[in-house]
């Protein structure tokens, strides 16, 4: 079945630094691919998308390219503030069954 | 705009209790219903998801039980809790590409 496979963390950064959160996935198909985010207590929020391959999500300074050839979709951001600081979750749905979602990546951002 | 409400927020049930959560979704018709649980520390696991009134399909033999006795409601229960069923349990609905937008969760202690 369809799953995903994300960067153990937690991951540790000072402010202004580079994050990258690796993201891998299997699928049968041809998947939608997420990063959502989660901040303590809360639920989750869409932090971007990309539906096909090549595609390129963006948001709020992160973005992820959904590449086929490498079964990844890889979130960046060049520049990380402690606001930031959160759960990030790497997702894939092929259509109404639901979402496959990996283990999360904490993020702590120290200024 | 469509929004998602799950109650109650919080609850501490002792164990072989019943259980009921309750998730509406306003401003759309005919959504996707899905029901997720979140274990401490851990990623999310689909438990339950539904395409219409009183179609349910379910991932993972449970405790629990789903229903959906109106369009936008989806109900999720359980006769008699285990200790394994405290987490933190997530609702969502599914939008046109796929991306699903969450409920602000119920989180849920079983003593």
């Amino acid at each position: 079945g369809d799953s995903v496979t994300q960067m153990e963390g937690p991951v540790t950064l000072s402010e202004e630094a580079f994050l990258t959160i690796n993201c891998t996935y299997t699928a049968t198909g041809y998947p939608s691919l997420f990063w959502y985010v989660q901040y303590p207590g809360e639920g989750l929020q869409l932090l971007l998308k990309a539906t096909k391959a090549d595609d390129k999500g963006s948001n709020k300074g992160f973005e992820a390219t959904y590449r086929k050839e490498t079964t990844s979709f890889h979130l960046e951001k060049g520049s990380v503030q402690v606001s930031d600081s959160a759960v990030y979750f790497c997702a894939l749905s092929e259509g109404y069954q639901g979402m496959r979602f990996g283990a999360g990546t904490r993020l702590t951002v120290k200024p | 705009s469509q929004t998602i409400h799950q109650w109650p927020a919080t609850l501490v049930q002792p164990v072989g209790s019943p259980l009921s959560l309750e998730c509406t979704v306003e401003g759309t018709s005919n959504p996707n219903l899905y029901w997720y649980r979140q274990a401490a520390g851990r990623g999310l696991q689909l438990l339950f998801y539904s395409i219409g009134i009183d179609q349910i399909s379910s991932e993972v033999p449970q405790n629990l039980s789903a229903s959906r006795p109106q369009d936008r409601q989806f109900i999720l229960s359980s006769k008699k809790l285990l200790l394994s069923d405290s987490g933190f349990y997530l609702c969502a609905w599914r939008a046109a590409f796929n991306e699903q937008f969450f409920g602000p969760g119920t989180r849920l202690t079983v003593l």
